[in-house]
């Protein structure tokens, strides 16, 4: 099984800050790997898919970039609606999410 | 525009099943695959499984096979997810999420998703 680390766990910023994420996987992946925000109660929703295409409707300040085992999404100009938690998930043999980060106002 | 909408809360005794329901709507319901993903409290997701509401194949995680069935009604734009011999670890929210094919020999991403069906399991 394909393992996803995600780092960190929770991250603390204000609105303005550039965020970066990290997931890596436990074998190469090539660039099978999607990006995805959740709020608490709802579902998630998609940013990015094969690890640097912007889902349709979401904002520039996403990107993803990355390929092989080491991948990052990044805010460049953190929103007050962008507080949640963010998953990564590899879709190039079976499907594996990582364990999330929650981005919390600081 | 795409909506998937899913069966309500479902409260099952240790041992027993539960089918949770997903009817899509929007789209050509057999053009894609439908994934279950499910979320216990506080934690993060857990991908269970897909079906290609197309032809019906099926595949599913390792950690779940022998255990889950999942199935569609192409009639009815809808498909199900099975869950058999529950214990209070399956106490989660189960997500329906349409698959988007990227390639050959790989799996997919999920555009679109249900609303999330909580399943308590519980003597």
């Amino acid at each position: 099984d394909i393992q996803m680390t995600q780092s960190p766990s929770t991250l603390s910023a204000s609105v303005g800050d550039r965020v970066t994420i990290t997931c890596r996987a436990s074998q190469s992946i090539s660039s099978w790997l999607a990006w995805y925000q959740q709020k608490p109660g709802k579902a998630p929703d998609l940013l990015i898919y094969k690890a640097s295409t912007l889902e349709s409707g979401v904002p520039s300040r996403f990107s993803g970039s990355g390929s092989g085992t080491e991948f990052t999404l990044t805010i460049s100009s953190l929103q007050p609606d962008d507080f949640a938690t963010y998953y990564c998930q590899q879709y190039n043999s079976y499907s594996t999410f990582g364990q999330g980060t929650k981005v919390e106002i600081k | 525009q795409v909506h998937l909408v899913q069966s309500g809360a479902e409260v099952r005794k240790p041992g027993a099943s539960v089918k949770v329901s997903c009817k899509a709507s929007g789209y050509t319901f057999t053009n894609y695959a439908m994934n279950w993903v499910r979320q216990a409290p506080g934690q993060g997701l857990e991908w269970m499984g897909w079906i290609n509401a197309g032809n019906g194949n099926t595949k599913y995680s390792q950690k779940f096979q022998g255990r889950v069935t999942i199935t569609r009604d192409t009639s009815a734009s809808t498909a199900y997810m099975e869950l058999n011999s529950l214990s209070s670890e399956d106490t989660a929210v189960y997500f329906c999420a349409r698959g988007i094919w990227s390639a050959p020999h790989r799996d997919y991403y999920f555009d679109n998703w249900g609303q999330g069906t909580l399943v308590t399991v519980s003597s």
